[in-house]
């Protein structure tokens, strides 16, 4: 089965501060994602990546930025962290895009 | 907008009875849909899914019902089992655009 790993499932941080959120998968898939959750909106795709250095915009990516150095790591990157980017980051990957996706356990960010 | 709703947030059916799930959507062009199960401290995992030149996908105790034109699909679970309760989204792919749906969460009492 893939795995998909987030480096944190908690974190707290300070309006302002620079935010790192990191993701690995050990399948060897192309294509990578960055989601948030939020109650009554449900998921919305915020960056994803086709391939290594190569990055689309989703629905949501005001106040975001991504990076793909290599295949099996995707990390979201908050500039300046504002507290509504409070919200559940989830992370996903998959063989091929626009089939099903392979999850993280979900980063719950709080910003102060 | 919206063009996937799932307008329950909740449900709670008894243990052994019959769970249905229900989701909405408003563009003619998805052609892939697609249910995720979401425990509390996981990421969602893919449960079943329904390419929309079928109307009924089947896997164990799991069907999916298609309704093309009333733009509706559903989720059977039969018989309910405490362990199935969890939040479930449903998805809906229009090229390599895929869009979730808020979630429900259900609760199957024993």
């Amino acid at each position: 089965d893939v795995k998909v790993t987030q480096s944190s499932r908690y974190l707290v941080k300070r309006t302002g501060e620079k935010v790192f959120l990191e993701c690995v998968q050990d399948m060897d898939h192309e294509n990578m994602f960055w989601y948030r959750q939020d109650p009554g909106l449900g998921l919305r795709l915020i960056y994803f990546s086709y391939d290594v250095k190569m990055k689309e915009k989703g629905d949501i990516p005001e106040g975001y930025s991504v990076s793909r150095e290599k295949k099996e790591r995707f990390s979201l990157i908050l500039e300046s962290a504002s507290t509504n980017q409070t919200s559940m980051y989830l992370c996903a990957s998959s063989l091929v895009i626009g089939e099903k996706l392979f999850f993280g356990s979900g980063t719950q960010l709080s910003v102060l | 907008d919206q063009q996937v709703k799932q307008n329950s947030p909740s449900l709670s059916v008894q243990e052994g009875r019959i769970s249905i799930l229900n989701c909405d959507y408003t563009n003619s062009m998805f052609d892939y849909f697609l249910w995720y199960k979401k425990y509390p401290a996981e990421g969602p995992t893919f449960l079943i899914s329904i390419s929309s030149i079928k109307d009924k996908n089947e896997d164990g105790r799991f069907t999916v019902f298609l309704n093309k034109s009333a733009k509706h699909l559903s989720l059977h679970i039969v018989p309910s089992q405490p362990g199935d309760s969890a939040v479930y989204f449903c998805a809906a792919r229009n090229n390599n655009d895929m869009r979730f749906g808020a979630g429900t969460r259900l609760t199957v009492k024993p």
